[in-house]
């Protein structure tokens, strides 16, 4: 099993500053098989990223996805209010089971 | 309207069984594969099963292997999770997504292991 490890656990920003969130896999993630996932409080997740760096439908620009191999980046350039939530990292395509990693709180502070 | 809709949740005693159902509309459910996935305040998400467009694949956790049997009903536009020797640890809000990238998540349904 591909283990995902999410860093920090929690991230403390304000609106407007740049948020860097960590997911390192166990073994390669082949072809960049990476997505993310924001949260929400009393939500189901939805797809932000794909293919390690591709926007998902409707996602802002502000959000940005990068790695390959082990190590893989979110980035949020500027946040919003509406961005504060949980994140995961989930690999898919080959590795069966598609992992998630154990998520990223990102909070006000 | 494109929306996916779980029910069958519900409490069931530890060794006992349930059927979970997911229904699709708004798009062609026939040409996306379908997943489960689970979410425990312990454990985060955790992806469970997956099944192909025309059933002929289906992949299982290890955790759920020989216990849950994920199927569907094309014409039905239905997916479904038949769960039995339930335990304590299968505790969990359930949700059915669309893909193998999960595109389109229902609200879920939440199932209840406990005596």
């Amino acid at each position: 099993e591909n283990v995902l490890t999410q860093s920090p656990g929690t991230l403390s920003l304000s609106p407007g500053e740049r948020a860097t969130l960590s997911c390192r896999a166990s073994q390669s993630v082949s072809s960049g098989y990476l997505a993310w996932y924001q949260q929400k409080p009393g939500q189901a997740p939805s797809l932000l990223i794909y293919g390690a760096s591709s926007r998902a439908t409707g996602i802002p620009d502000r959000f940005s996805g990068s790695g390959s191999g082990t190590d893989f980046t979110l980035t949020i350039s500027r946040l919003e209010p509406e961005d504060f939530a949980v994140y995961y990292c989930q690999q898919y395509g080959s590795s069966i089971p598609y992992t998630f990693g154990q998520g990223t709180k990102l909070e006000i502070k | 309207e494109v929306q996916l809709v779980e029910s069958g949740g519900g409490l069931v005693q530890p060794g006992g069984s349930l059927r979970l159902s997911c229904a699709g509309s708004g798009f062609s459910f026939n040409s996306y594969w379908m997943t489960w996935v689970r979410q425990t305040p312990g454990k985060g998400l955790e992806w469970v099963a997956n099944i192909k467009e025309d059933g002929s694949e289906k992949y299982y956790v290890d955790s759920v292997k020989g216990r849950f049997t994920i199927s569907r009903d094309n014409a039905k536009n239905s997916l479904y999770l038949q769960m039995s020797s339930l335990r304590a640890e299968d505790t969990a809000l359930y949700y059915c997504a669309r893909g193998q990238i999960l595109t389109l998540w229902g609200q879920g349904t939440l199932v209840t292991v406990s005596s």
